[in-house]
């Protein structure tokens, strides 16, 4: 089955720096990738995904993320922090009509005044 | 999210006692999941459904029983409960699957004393 591994349970920036948030997946044909975000005391919402097309993926909020098929790689950038993104991270591999959408343990992102 | 609520939000209940967890939807999405999330594991599938009466176990079915009678509610029961089912518990809704990600609602906090 898919798999995914985000590497860091816990990233701190400082506000304005970068962010990169770091996904790896295990898949035996081609995936469907996806970052999510969960704010405290809510549910997950879809930050962005990768289906097919353009291997480089923007989002909400600034996020834009890459699929890079041979370091089986999806990682999450975002050029400038703001307060406003700290926040619980998860990184999700799915195939085409299939029901197991697999997620990541989670990234909690801090940013630092 | 608007489309997609969960009831209750919170719930203290007994070992041993039965619960149910409701899901309903207002998007009239054929596909209904539910997640369980846990510290250092992400979301992990319990079951899903693909349609009225139409459901199959996830990764973490064991324990739990689910029902769809109508495309717009999905429960989930938990026979006898334990305390590793502590726990919070997400709905989500999806069409087609794998392909545009999911919509979460707001989540069960479950708790079993």
């Amino acid at each position: 089955a898919q798999s995914v591994t985000q590497l860091g349970s816990h990233v701190s920036v400082s506000e304005g720096a970068l962010v990169l948030l770091r996904c790896n997946y295990s898949s035996s044909v081609p995936p469907y990738l996806f970052w999510y975000v969960q704010y405290p005391n809510q549910g997950l919402q879809l930050l962005l995904k990768y289906t097919t097309g353009a291997t480089l993926v923007k989002g909400i909020n600034g996020f834009e993320a890459e699929f890079k098929k041979s370091e089986t790689s999806f990682h999450l950038t975002n050029p400038s922090a703001h307060m406003s993104d700290a926040a619980e991270y998860f990184c999700a591999v799915s195939l085409y009509n299939n029901n197991d959408m697999r997620f990541g343990a989670g990234t909690r992102l801090t940013v630092k005044p | 999210d608007a489309g997609i609520t969960q009831s209750p939000r919170h719930k203290v209940t007994e070992t041993g006692t039965p619960v149910t967890l409701r899901c309903h939807q207002t998007e009239n999405h054929r596909y209904m999941y539910w997640y369980r999330q846990d510290p250092g594991h992400g979301l992990r599938l319990i079951h899903y459904s693909y349609g009225v009466k139409d459901t199959d176990k996830g990764e973490v079915s064991d324990g739990y029983s689910v029902s769809r009678s109508k495309t717009e509610d999905f429960l989930l029961t938990l026979e006898s409960a334990t305390s590793s089912q502590t726990s919070v518990y997400f709905c989500a809704i999806s069409e087609p699957p794998g392909v545009y990600g999911y919509t979460f609602g707001s989540g069960t906090r479950l708790t079993v004393v």
